[in-house]
């Protein structure tokens, strides 16, 4: 069985542009999970999408955006980059809306010049 | 508040010495669960704990959660360099359905 898959391995980019990272869960989990690792850090909540909706996010400001499509894969968005947003970012899946056992993919690193 | 504090945020020992890391928390805890997250890998879950008082273990592992599910700990006994990583705990807010990570301990061993 397929694991969590996330593109692009890596993404370098320059301060104002955008970023789009892409995720598929693992089939049959319909919830995904966006997570920021930055250089050394542990994990910040970003969003939380389940059934195709938007169900939480963290303290992130409104250029972090996501959707999530009817095959329950997940796009994240990142406009006007920042030097700061230069992290790993980490998509998770589960099982419909309960969190028990998050299944993480590889990352996505972002590096912002 | 909702975070959960992890200490210490380092630990180096000898292959073979024992590990611990604490898991702090000022509220009551629905749950928690820890990850392991290898050198430029990614998270993986190890466990869940979510009575008061419970220990799991896991071969050379063993988690605790407190009696007032403020804290846990992982015990490593007799750590391999296989262990090398940085140990995560994250509790879960409940409504909000998200999990909020510790900081994380790194672990790095001398062989």
């Amino acid at each position: 069985e397929a694991g969590v898959t996330q593109s692009p391995t890596h993404l370098i980019k320059t301060r104002g542009q955008q970023a789009t990272l892409r995720c598929s869960p693992i089939s049959g989990h319909t919830s995904v999970y966006w997570y920021q690792q930055a250089l050394g850090l542990g994990l910040q909540f970003l969003l939380w999408y389940d059934e195709g909706e938007e169900r939480n996010r963290g303290n992130f400001p409104p250029r972090f955006s996501g959707r999530q499509f009817p095959n329950y894969s997940s796009e994240l968005n990142v406009n006007a980059l920042e030097l700061e947003d230069s992290a790993l970012y980490l998509c998770a899946s589960s099982l419909a809306g309960s969190v028990g056992e998050l299944f993480f993919g590889e990352g996505s690193r972002l590096t912002v010049l | 508040g909702q975070q959960v504090m992890q200490i210490p945020q380092y630990q180096h020992v000898q292959e073979g010495e024992d590990f611990t890391t604490y898991c702090n928390s000022s509220t009551t805890l629905s749950n928690i669960q820890w990850y392991k997250q290898r050198p430029g890998g990614h998270p993986v879950f190890l466990i869940q704990l979510v009575k008061s008082g419970e220990v799991k273990k896991q071969k050379r592992l063993t988690f605790q959660f407190g009696e007032a599910k403020k804290n846990s700990s992982l015990h490593i006994t007799a750590t391999q360099t296989t262990d090398v990583g940085t140990y995560f705990c994250a509790r879960l807010i409940q409504g909000a359905q998200k999990l909020v990570f510790g900081q994380g301990t790194r672990l790095t061993i001398n062989p």
